[in-house]
């Protein structure tokens, strides 16, 4: 039902960096801006990055946000163990909603 | 700080109607939108609802159109979500979110979350 494209999953050692795609179209991504959310185990979703590439306060400069056209990309860099957690794209539709992404699981080897 | 807690959660038969709430507190309650999400077991996070700050605005979900009503009382820094003729499918755990940054047009701040079970 998601109508936003991630990889299920990405991996990396410690202190690595990995990225996390998120393809959409142009009545979502391609007009909209996009958040980034992480669900750590067992938790709710948190907000890690809005606009594209705004962080609230509170979140560390290792994760950064960038989107062109009708995709957006989250970055993570010096891998941590706690990053470890599934991340979801957002962004509005045309159709008056609110739509995700498949959602993405990181692994830190 | 930002602190939203749901409750009105538990097991309901199919067809059956559940109501569930979200108390807001730390933030001015009446100037900000706010949104149902929810998650079934296992699976990936599903918009249902958003509520403008003044309640003049609401949509909700295609899945849920008919079903479920979103509401709120400002006046009681309270969201909520009826949930009507519940089917199996309504099985997830559901979280209410303000909509904090202007420019996200999204869900922000989260609450924990609050389980709903659809089962005979």
């Amino acid at each position: 039902q998601s109508v936003l494209t991630q990889p299920p999953s990405v991996s990396a050692a410690p202190g690595q960096r990995v990225t996390i795609s998120c393809s959409g179209s142009s009545s979502n991504l391609g007009s909209n801006s996009v958040s980034w959310y992480q669900q750590l185990p067992g938790t709710a979703p948190k907000l890690l990055i809005y606009e594209n590439n705004k962080r609230p306060s509170g979140i560390p400069d290792r994760f950064s946000g960038s989107k062109s056209g009708t995709s957006a990309t989250l970055g993570i860099t010096g891998l941590q163990t706690g990053d470890e957690a599934d991340y979801y794209c957002g962004t509005w539709d045309s159709s008056l909603s609110y739509v995700f992404g498949t959602g993405t699981k990181v692994t830190v080897l | 700080q930002v602190q939203l807690v749901e409750s009105g959660g538990g097991v309901v038969q199919p067809g059956r109607s559940l109501r569930l709430s979200c108390a807001a507190s730390g933030f001015t309650f009446s100037k900000y939108g706010m949104y149902w999400v929810r998650q079934a077991p296992g699976k990936g996070l599903e918009w249902v609802a958003v509520i403008w700050y003044d309640g003049n605005k609401k949509y909700c979900a295609d899945s849920v159109m008919g079903r479920f009503t979103v509401s709120r009382d400002n006046s009681k820094n309270a969201l909520y979500l009826q949930m009507d003729s519940l089917r199996a499918e309504d099985t997830a755990v559901y979280y209410c979110a303000t909509w904090f940054y202007p420019s996200s047009w999204g869900p922000d701040y989260w609450g924990q979350g609050t389980r709903v079970t659809v089962s005979s």
